[in-house]
């Protein structure tokens, strides 16, 4: 079965600090995987996806980067954190699509993000 | 753009009362539609998904059908519990054609049930 794991599970920051989340995938050959951001009280809104090693993808910008170092693990990182990068991130993974349909995608439990 | 609009924010329910919670979308095509469920603290789980007009998605009591013809996707239980106090998410795969695999989700409606 696979598992999926975020580190670390919370974190409280200096403004200006740096930034570096990770997630991990077992049991699963080359997934596609994804960052998202949850403000408190608020919606999901996908940062970056991966569909291979070493290639990410940006969809919004926030003043933040991410890389796929090795099929299973994608990291999340700032040199410069911001207020506005409180919050929730998740990250998740699916299979890949196929003829232009969506395979459904499946989150990890999450790290908490405070900066002051 | 594609777009999800959920239109309750907020939904209170007794046990064993009817739910309805109705999702509406903003897409060409037939994009695939989903329902997930975040309990607090927790990362959304899937519920369900359809991708085809009158497909049928269902998993724990909950289901929703998809319907074209009114761009709706709305998730219905015959008798809710009150452990299936949480937020509901509605999401739509977006243009799968631009190869960016993003899913749009919903503001999200909290659910509460009182025993």
């Amino acid at each position: 079965a696979q598992t999926i794991h975020q580190w670390p599970v919370a974190e409280i920051k200096a403004v200006g600090s740096p930034l570096s989340l990770g997630c991990t995938i077992k049991g699963k050959s080359s997934p596609n995987l994804y960052w998202y951001w949850q403000a408190t009280g608020g919606t999901l809104q996908q940062l970056f996806y991966s569909i291979t090693v070493g290639q990410v993808e940006s969809v919004v910008q926030l003043n933040l980067s991410a890389s796929r170092p090795k099929d299973d693990q994608f990291i999340l990182s700032t040199e410069k954190l911001l207020l506005s990068h409180s919050g929730f991130y998740l990250c998740a993974w699916s299979l890949v699509g196929w003829g232009g349909n969506y395979a459904e995608q499946f989150f990890g439990p999450g790290t908490r993000l405070t900066v002051l | 753009g594609d777009s999800v609009t959920q239109t309750e924010g907020q939904v209170a329910l007794s046990e064993e009362d009817f739910l309805t919670i109705h999702c509406n979308y903003s897409a060409s095509g037939y994009p695939a539609l989903f329902w997930y469920v975040q309990y607090p603290g927790e990362g959304p789980q899937f519920l369900f998904r359809a991708s085809r007009d009158k497909e049928k998605g269902s998993s724990r009591g909950f289901e929703a059908t998809y319907d074209k013809g009114t761009t709706s996707f709305h998730l219905r239980k015959a008798s809710v519990q009150e452990s299936d106090s949480a937020v509901y998410y509605c999401a739509l795969g977006g243009d799968a054609s631009s190869g960016s695999w993003q899913l749009i989700f919903g503001s999200g409606t909290q659910l509460t049930v009182m025993p």
